[in-house]
């Protein structure tokens, strides 16, 4: 059964302190990863896509990676605006039309 | 920017009845879902749609569930008699190619409440 696992469930982070949010996965067949944030009330807003093993994107402070196995959002710098919910989700081959979210890291960044 | 809207925000309903939520996609995209969000729980898929059917339905989308585009513009879900445990957040969202960047519009969600 494809699953997304995400850690930690919940990061308080200082203003400027730089961290990591993890997401385990076990698809098979791994078509693209995806993260997204959520703000409470919201729909998640799409962030990026990852398709392969090594790549990297990047979007203001954030930085997403991808191995076999996880993928990491790194966080640079963080300001209160970053605080919100951050998804992971993915597409497996053998369901092309669905994307499969995990339970998110709810991230809060004090000023 | 363009964005996908839904309506209504929050609807409260009696056990037993039928519950049309609406939406209406970015105009210029070919393929639509619908997710649910149960308080505190993980965003689930519930069902793809492109051309005027359904691509995909997961488990939780059975026969009390279905999905229409009735004219040009909406596109709805219909939950024909409600259970307590269809309490949840609805997402709609549409994308412009079939999913292979990721990249789905959601919107801001219709909140069902069933007493």
């Amino acid at each position: 059964e494809d699953q997304v696992t995400q850690s930690p469930e919940a990061l308080r982070l200082q203003e400027g302190e730089s961290s990591s949010l993890n997401c385990s996965y076990t698809v098979s067949g791994l078509r693209g990863l995806f993260w997204y944030r959520q703000d409470p009330g919201k729909g998640p807003e799409f962030l990026f896509t990852l398709y392969s093993a090594g790549e990297e994107k990047e979007k203001e402070r954030l930085k997403a990676t991808l191995t076999k196995k996880e993928s990491f959002l790194h966080i640079t710098a963080p300001k209160p605006e970053d605080s919100a919910t951050y998804l992971c989700a993915v597409q497996a081959d053998s369901s092309a039309s669905k994307i499969i979210f995990g339970s998110g890291t709810r991230l809060s960044i004090r000023p | 920017e363009p964005e996908v809207t839904q309506t209504p925000s929050h609807q409260v309903t009696q056990m037993g009845q039928e519950v049309i939520l609406r939406c209406v996609p970015i105009s210029n995209h070919l393929y639509f879902y619908w997710y649910r969000q149960i308080l505190g729980q993980k965003v689930e898929f519930l069902v793809s749609f492109y051309n005027n059917e359904i691509s995909e339905k997961s488990e939780i989308f059975d026969d009390q569930f279905s999905v229409e585009r009735p004219d040009g513009s909406n596109f709805t879900l219909k939950i024909r008699s409600t259970k307590l445990e269809d309490s949840a957040m609805y997402f709609c969202a549409s994308s412009e190619v079939f999913l292979n960047t990721g990249e789905l519009f959601f919107g801001e969600g219709s909140r069902l409440t069933v007493l």
